[in-house]
This record gives structure tokens, sequence and C-alpha cells, in this order.
């Protein structure tokens, strides 16, 4: 089946220090890759839909300088807090399709928690 | 915009008993998929089961089914012979021409 590896599963960090994430589809291209966000005990969030090649479409209220997306090839997004701060912890999910009627396939999500 | 309401925060079932879960969503496409997730405590989104809108015959998976009404807008999910790992949290989803709209999710709990 469809799997898709998310890099790292937990960070620990200082406040001010920028983290990336990596999302990867393993066995498939992906050509939609999304990310969520997801508080504890609340269900996820969608936070911004990227396309190969195009920049990512954010959701309201979603800074997307504060939360910068890459999706420079077909297997790959990153997602980078920049400047992280204690309210940017969470957990953060991807999630990627490839065409047609393809489900959402997600990653393992990443734990992030800034100190 | 779509929608997806659980009105379940907490569910509990006996071990080996029959759950349903409850669902309700608003759209007005007529083309469009419907997903239940199940969360356990790893957070990993695990994919329980999917219907096409255009489908009237209710999917099934081994010990889950939905039951689809259309014109009601309601997407249940059953859970027969329940067993402990089936405790988690599961999530109704909605896709059409958007990624996957979440609903705020109902927590089963298994009991022994």
């Amino acid at each position: 089946g469809a799997v898709v590896s998310q890099h790292p599963s937990r960070v620990i960090c200082k406040s001010g220090t920028s983290v990336k994430i990596e999302c990867r589809s393993l066995d498939f291209q992906a050509t939609t890759m999304f990310w969520y966000r997801q508080f504890p005990k609340q269900s996820l969030m969608l936070m911004a839909t990227s396309n190969e090649g195009s920049k990512a479409t954010y959701e309201q209220g979603v800074e997307k300088d504060k939360f910068l997306i890459n999706h420079a090839s077909l297997t790959l997004s990153t997602l980078t807090v920049t400047s992280a701060h204690p309210e940017d912890s969470s957990f953060y999910i991807c999630s990627a399709r490839g065409g047609g009627d393809q489900p959402q396939h997600f990653g393992d999500g990443t734990r992030l928690s800034i100190l | 915009a779509q929608t997806v309401t659980q009105s379940q925060p907490e569910m509990s079932v006996q071990e080996a008993e029959t759950v349903t879960l409850s669902c309700t969503y608003d759209t007005s496409e007529s083309d469009y998929y419907l997903f239940w997730y199940k969360q356990p405590p790893s957070r990993q989104m695990i994919l329980v089961i999917r219907q096409e809108a255009y489908k009237q015959q209710n999917a099934t998976e081994n010990r889950f089914s939905v039951n689809f009404q259309k014109a009601a807008k309601s997407f249940s999910l059953k859970i027969s012979d329940s067993q402990l790992g089936d405790a988690a949290m599961y999530f109704c989803a909605y896709s059409g021409n958007t990624p996957l709209v979440f609903g705020k999710g109902t927590r089963l709990s298994v009991i022994a």
C-alpha cells in the first residue's frame, strides 16, 4: 500500500529555532501534499495544501511566513517552522495524495516541543 | 464550506459487543468521499473504511461497516465484535473538491 514517511517523529528545541519537517511519499507520486496541525484532544486542522512545483495554499489564520512549505518534487514536501515559539508546540501531520480519486495517506506525525 | 459533525465525544463498548459511532456532514457537492479514520495513542492516522457517495451499497471491511444515508447526510460506523485494540479516537472525514475535512472525533473505550 501507499506509504508516507514523515521525519523527524519528535523534536525538542529552544525558542527562536527554526525546525524543518520532511514528508516523503515512498511508493507513489504525490501530486498534492497537505499539512495538518493537531492540538491535544482535538481534531486535525488543515494548515496548507501544496502542489508540486507551485506555491502552497494556506488556510485562513495560518501565517505563511511562519510556516514555510516547499513541495519541490513529487515525493517530497517540507514544512519549516521559522523562529519557533512555545505556542507553536503541537503535533504536525503530513498527508499525500496521488492523482485521480486516490485517498490521502498520512505520515506518522511529528511532535514538536518548543522550550 | 463542508462541515463534519460527530456528536459523541466519547463512547464505550463491552468487548465482543457492537458499537455505532455517528457522523453527519453538510455539503452542496454531489460527488464526494467519506472516510472513517482511527487514531490510536501512537497518533498514527489509520484509514478504517471509505465510501464513495455515488455508491448506494454500504462499505464493509471485516468487522467495520458503515450506514451511509446520502439524503440524510449521515455516515455512521458500526464496529462488530469489538476488540481491545479497537480503543482509539475515531474521526469521520469528508473529501470532495477539497482536502479532507475532519469531525471533532469520538473517543472509543473498550471494556474487557
